[in-house]
């Protein structure tokens, strides 16, 4: 099965700075890779998804991703941070099983955003 | 569209109590999931069902039920609450391909004392 890791459990970046969070997957064949969002106390809303074709994809609220194969990285960047941006960001994979299809999460980044 | 709609929002057991999470869509969608989130963990898939009377385990199924009797409905069951089951409970669903993202609803926090 696909896994995802997370490097870094806690973030912090200024205001108006790059935001740059760190999400390797376990294989080099390009899976699907999603990026969520969980404001505080909400459930997930999703940020971004590769599927197929570009490797650069954007999503809403000015991010964006890049699925590196060489490296099997997706890493979630915005060039400059926002108080609105302080939340928690997990990367996912979606893996086809014998019995359908599953998600399989990262641990999960928090990323504080200083004033 | 409401999407993906749990209820309760928040609920406090006593352990060895039992009791049903509710999960609910509007979108026809296929496949329904219930994960539990915990600090430090992200989420964790309890059960999973592809359809109306398919149901299987996920990750973390130990001490918890479901069915799906309904495209919409995919209930989850504690059948004797523990105090290790205190988390905050997701229910997600989606078309079955795994091009598709998942649809989350907004959470249960439960705490069982």
């Amino acid at each position: 099965a696909q896994s995802v890791t997370q490097l870094g459990s806690h973030v912090s970046v200024s205001e108006g700075a790059l935001v740059l969070l760190r999400c390797n997957c376990s294989s080099s064949v390009p899976p699907y890779l999603f990026w969520y969002v969980q404001c505080p106390s909400q459930g997930l809303q999703l940020l971004l998804k590769y599927t197929t074709g570009a490797t650069l994809v954007k999503g809403i609220n000015g991010f964006e991703a890049e699925l590196k194969t060489s490296e099997t990285s997706f890493h979630l960047t915005k060039p400059s941070a926002h108080m609105s941006d302080a939340a928690e960001y997990f990367c996912a994979v979606s893996d086809r099983e014998d019995t359908g299809n599953q998600f399989y999460f990262g641990t999960g980044t928090s990323l504080t955003v200083i004033p | 569209n409401a999407g993906v709609t749990q209820t309760p929002k928040f609920q406090v057991l006593k352990t060895g109590q039992s009791m049903t999470l509710q999960c609910a869509q509007d979108m026809n969608h296929e496949y329904m999931s219930w994960y539990r989130q915990d600090p430090g963990m992200g989420l964790r898939l309890i059960h999973y069902s592809v359809g109306a009377g398919i149901t299987d385990q996920g990750e973390v199924p130990n001490g918890y039920n479901v069915s799906r009797s309904t495209t919409e409905d995919f209930p989850l069951r504690l059948l004797s609450a523990a105090p290790s089951q205190t988390s905050v409970y997701f229910c997600a669903s989606s078309r079955l391909s795994e091009a598709d993202e998942q649809f989350f609803g907004p959470g249960t926090r439960l705490t069982v004392l």
